[in-house]
């Protein structure tokens, strides 16, 4: 059984401010690491893919690194904004697992003006 | 982005009706779909890979005379609840699986919200 673990399970943040969040996952067997935005009655839309050991990725004010070796991967929010509001899920993706992913249970991010 | 429609968004059936979930690959064809469940608080748990042309191969578990899949054509999955019980009610949610030269990519549709009475 794999376990993907994210946390924290929420968190409130102040408009302009930067957070960060943690997903945790089998460090063997890696073949791909998912993070997506989930907000309430749409779609989870995909934010990144990293594949490689030491991945950085941005998109505008949102960036995710990643330690395949130690399992872990970060993302980042730079001046949180109100429609930063949202759930964020990552996924494992394993050499084994031929496209199905195993998701964390997800960060709830409520930012506050 | 590649768009994945679902219908219904929401319902609401008698116990021991049978209900149907449609998910729809707008903007490209898809071998593969995925069906999740989600129950409050949890992770999305994958229930099936569901598999154009065969039949969905089904995760520990899952029982597939309750859950029935059908992918019969390259945009368009079902998945039917059958004889849906009280405990049946969750969220259900679908991808569609768009292959990439590195990697596999999930494109989610927004899901559907199921109440068994």
């Amino acid at each position: 059984i794999l376990n993907v673990e994210q946390s924290p399970q929420s968190l409130h943040v102040q408009e302009g401010d930067s957070t960060n969040f943690t997903c945790s996952f089998p460090s063997s067997n890696f073949y791909a690491l998912h993070w997506y935005r989930w907000e309430t009655a749409k779609s989870p839309e995909a934010l990144f893919v990293m594949t490689l050991n030491g991945d950085e990725k941005k998109k505008g004010r949102i960036s995710a690194t990643l330690n395949t070796k130690e399992g872990y991967s970060y993302l980042y929010i730079k001046g949180s904004q109100p429609e930063d509001s949202a759930t964020y899920l990552c996924a494992f993706g394993g050499t084994d697992s031929w496209g199905k992913l195993q998701f964390g249970a997800g960060t709830q991010v409520v930012v506050t003006p | 982005g590649a768009v994945v429609s679902q219908h219904p968004s929401w319902v609401i059936c008698k116990s021991g009706t049978s209900v149907k979930i449609e998910c729809r690959s707008l903007d490209f064809q898809a071998t593969t779909m995925f069906w999740y469940r989600q129950f409050p608080k949890q992770s999305l748990m994958l229930m099936a890979t569901s598999n154009e042309g065969s039949k969905a191969t089904y995760e520990q578990g899952v029982e597939k005379d309750k859950f029935l899949i059908n992918h019969a054509s390259l945009t368009l999955s079902t998945l039917t609840v059958t004889s849906a019980h009280p405990e049946d009610s969750s969220f259900y949610i679908c991808s569609a699986l768009a292959r990439r030269e590195l990697y596999n990519e999930q494109f989610f549709g927004p899901g559907t919200r199921l109440t068994v009475l």
